[in-house]
């Protein structure tokens, strides 16, 4: 599709267990980012990847979370041990430049995981 | 403080009126600017960008940009029930875009 896809769109999962997040971005855009949105808030900012590096990954909130994007284009979010208070919903932006680079984000319809 | 505020509740607007949306931000430094919409369960869309001081015009929406204040304003004229949503202003600086927590907008018919 021309747009950004996440897989899965739903993931109920138990306290403890291991999650994989996918994003495939827009083809041809080297900028993708990572963000996590909980209910009544703005997205909140994980992860920024400038081809296959990634160039801020200041925004993962502790070391349960990682990101790769091995080849420049699908990344994959994991999140090991789940607690419950990483419910929320995550989404994926891809930019042909980056956000600073004037480049406008379009996001996928994002990832919703609740914890039990 | 956070990086970007939006402190206003929802704004209720009757149909064809002015909705008014306010957003301030702590980074100096920041030199990008955008607003974004968001549908309940949806995605963010991105509906203007503004990168100088001053008025930037796109239809019905206008962004407004105070650097000195950090400050950034969008103006939804003649609102129509199509632009019930949450609008998100966005700032970039040190490598990310930062967001604001948003603003429900309901147009009433």
């Amino acid at each position: 599709g021309a747009g950004v896809s996440q897989t899965p769109s739903n993931k109920v999962t138990e306290k403890g267990k291991y999650v994989e997040l996918r994003c495939d971005p827009i083809s041809g855009h080297t900028a993708l980012y990572w963000y996590r949105q909980s209910l009544g808030q703005g997205p909140e900012f994980l992860i920024y990847f400038q081809g296959t590096g990634a160039a801020d990954d200041s925004g993962l909130p502790n070391d349960r979370f990682f990101a790769v994007r091995p080849e420049g284009s699908v990344s994959t979010l994991k999140i090991q041990r789940t607690e419950r208070g990483d419910s929320a919903v995550y989404l994926c932006a891809s930019s042909l430049l980056s956000a600073g680079g004037g480049g406008e984000l379009f996001f996928g319809e994002g990832s919703r995981l609740t914890v039990l | 403080q956070k990086e970007v505020e939006q402190n206003s509740g929802p704004l209720s607007v009757p149909e064809g009126a002015i909705a008014s949306l306010n957003c301030t931000y702590s980074d100096r430094g920041s030199q990008s600017f955008f607003w974004y919409r968001q549908y309940s369960g949806k995605s963010p869309e991105l509906i203007m960008s503004i990168y100088s001081n001053g008025d930037k015009e796109d239809g019905r929406f206008t962004a407004q940009l105070n650097k000195a204040s950090q400050y950034v304003s969008l103006l939804i004229r003649d609102s129509q029930p199509s632009d019930s949503a949450t609008y998100l202003c966005a700032v970039y600086g040190n490598n990310r875009l930062a967001f604001g927590k948003g603003n429900q907008v309901v147009v009433i018919p």
